[in-house]
C-alpha cells in the first residue's frame, strides 16, 4: 500500500530550528512537495524535491533521500507566524498512481 | 494574477440533499484537482480534470462527481448528502498535469 508518516505534533522556541520529518511508502516517485496550511485556510506551497539532496529557500530548506523514502522540512529562525501544519505528499509515477498521497500533516507550535 | 477562487465558501445542507460546488483556476492553469479535507483523514483526492478529461481518480463513491469546462473552470457534485460528507472540499490547480498545485480557500459544506 502508499503511505507517508509524519509527527502527528511538534513544539518549538521563536528564533529556534525545527526539523519536520517525513517518511513514505509509494508506488514509485515522482517528487514530494511540501505544504504549510494555516488554521482555517488553504495549504500554500512550500518546496519541491525530485532529486536527492538538499534544497534551500530563505528559511525554509528541504531534503530527500529516495533511497530511504526520507524528507525533512527544515525551519530556521521561527517566527511566532509558523504556527501551523506541515503537509507532505508524494507523487507516484504510473497511471493512476500519480496522484498525489498526502500525510495527515504536523501540526507546528512556536512558542515565545 | 488572481488566485483559484472557490464558491460558495460556507454551505450547509441536509442529508438527502445534492450540492455543487465551483472552482476558478489561475489563469492559464489547465489542471484542476478536487480533495477533501476532514481532521481525522487529512486531505483525501478526490479527482483531477486536465482538458476537459479526468485523468485520476480517488477512492470515493460514485456520489461524488466532477466535470471540467473548456475554459479550465470546474465544479464537483455532491449527490445524497450523507453526515460524513462535512468537510472542507479543496480544489487545486497547476499548469500542467503533474505540476505544483495551488489551492483555493476551500468550500465548508455542513451536512445536517
Amino acid at each position: 500500500g502508499q503511505n507517508i508518516d509524519q509527527p502527528t505534533e511538534m513544539t518549538a522556541t521563536e528564533g529556534a530550528i525545527v526539523q519536520i520529518n517525513c517518511t513514505y511508502q509509494t508506488s514509485g516517485f515522482n517528487g514530494l512537495f511540501w505544504y504549510q496550511q494555516h488554521a482555517g485556510e488553504a495549504p500554500t506551497f512550500l518546496s519541491y524535491n525530485v532529486l536527492d539532496g538538499l534544497e534551500e529557500k530563505g528559511r525554509f530548506s528541504s531534503f530527500l533521500s529516495r533511497s530511504k523514502g526520507y524528507s525533512y522540512l527544515l525551519l530556521k529562525e521561527l517566527q511566532m507566524k509558523d504556527s501551523a501544519s506541515y503537509l507532505c505528499a508524494v507523487r507516484g509515477n504510473a497511471g493512476n498512481n500519480r496522484k498525489l498521497i498526502w500525510g495527515l500533516g504536523t501540526s507546528l507550535a512556536v512558542n515565545p | 494574477k488572481a488566485g483559484v477562487t472557490q464558491t460558495p465558501r460556507y454551505l450547509i445542507k441536509t442529508r438527502g440533499q445534492q450540492v455543487t460546488l465551483s472552482c476558478s483556476p489561475i489563469s492559464g492553469h489547465r489542471s484542476v484537482s478536487w480533495y477533501q479535507q476532514t481532521p481525522g483523514q487529512g486531505l483525501q483526492f478526490l479527482f483531477e480534470y486536465f482538458s476537459e478529461t479526468q485523468r485520476n481518480k480517488g477512492n470515493f463513491p460514485g456520489r461524488f462527481s466532477g466535470r471540467q469546462f473548456s475554459n479550465s473552470r470546474s465544479e464537483m457534485n455532491v449527490s445524497t448528502l450523507e453526515l460524513g460528507d462535512s468537510a472542507l472540499y479543496l480544489c487545486a490547480s497547476s499548469l500542467v498535469t503533474d505540476g505544483t498545485q495551488y489551492f483555493g480557500p476551500g468550500t465548508r459544506l455542513t451536512v445536517l
